[in-house]
C-alpha cells in the first residue's frame, strides 16, 4: 500500500525567509509525486509535481521541490516566503498505472507572518 | 484558464434529507474523480470515472451514496439519506486521463453541514 507523511502539522516562518515544507512516501514501484496547495473553503489548486528526470521540479508561484529518492522524500521549498503563502499544503503520491489512486497526506499549515 | 466547477459552494441539510452535488470537469477530461475531504484531513477518493464507466468505487458508501456521469461529461454525487457523520468538503476532480502522470485540476468544492 502507498502512503505519504507530512511530519509537520504546522510551519511558521517570516516574511522574506525561505520555507521548507516536508513530505515522505512509502510506494512500491516508482512514485509519481504532487504538491497541492488549498486555501480556506476552497479546493486543492496544483502547484508542481515529479514523474522522473531532474529531481528538482520547479512550480507555480516560486516553489520548487526536490526529489530524494534514497531518503523516499520531496520537500517543497521556497526561497523567500510571502505572507499570501499562508495556507494548507498537502503532498500527494501515486504510481503507476491506471489502477493506482492518488494518496494524500494529513496536510501542513503554513504560517507566513510580517 | 479552464477550470472544475461545482454547485453548491455550501449546502446545510438535516439527517436523512437527500443531497445532490454537481460537477462540470475541464473540457476534454476523460477522467473524473469525486473525492471527500473531511477537516483536518486530506482528500479521501470517494469514485472514479473513465469517460461515463466506473473504474473506481470501492470507498463510496454504495448503502447511501451514489454517482453517475451519464454522457460521460459532468457528473452528479447523491447521499440519500444524508448522515451526521457525512458533513465534509466534496471534492470533483478532472484529468485528461487516468495515467499516475496525468495531473488531477479540482474544482472550490461543496461544502455539506449535516444537522
Amino acid at each position: 500500500a502507498q502512503s505519504v507523511a507530512q511530519p509537520e502539522d504546522q510551519v511558521n516562518v517570516a516574511e522574506g525567509n525561505p520555507l521548507t515544507v516536508k513530505c515522505t512516501y512509502s510506494v512500491s514501484g516508482n512514485p509519481y509525486l504532487f504538491w497541492y496547495v488549498q486555501y480556506p473553503n476552497r479546493g486543492l489548486q496544483f502547484l508542481l509535481k515529479y514523474i522522473t528526470g531532474d529531481n528538482l521540479v520547479k512550480g507555480s508561484y516560486g516553489f520548487e521541490a526536490e526529489f530524494n529518492k534514497s531518503q523516499t522524500s520531496f520537500h517543497l521549498k521556497k526561497p523567500s516566503a510571502l505572507v499570501s503563502d499562508s495556507a494548507l499544503y498537502f503532498c500527494a503520491v501515486r504510481v503507476t498505472g491506471t489502477a493506482s489512486k492518488l494518496t494524500f497526506g494529513t496536510g501542513t499549515r503554513l504560517q507566513v507572518t510580517l | 484558464e479552464a477550470e472544475v466547477a461545482q454547485s453548491p459552494r455550501y449546502k446545510i441539510t438535516e439527517k436523512s434529507q437527500a443531497v445532490a452535488f454537481w460537477c462540470d470537469p475541464i473540457s476534454g477530461h476523460a477522467t473524473l474523480y469525486w473525492y471527500r475531504q473531511i477537516l483536518g484531513q486530506g482528500p479521501e477518493l470517494l469514485v472514479q470515472f473513465q469517460d461515463e464507466s466506473v473504474v473506481d468505487d470501492s470507498q463510496l458508501p454504495k448503502d447511501r451514496f451514489s454517482a453517475e456521469r451519464l454522457k460521460g461529461v459532468d457528473s452528479t454525487l447523491k447521499i440519500q439519506p444524508a448522515e451526521l457523520g457525512d458533513s465534509a468538503m466534496y471534492l470533483c476532480a478532472s484529468s485528461l486521463g487516468a495515467l499516475g502522470t496525468d495531473t488531477q485540476y479540482f474544482g472550490p468544492g461543496t461544502r455539506l453541514t449535516v444537522l
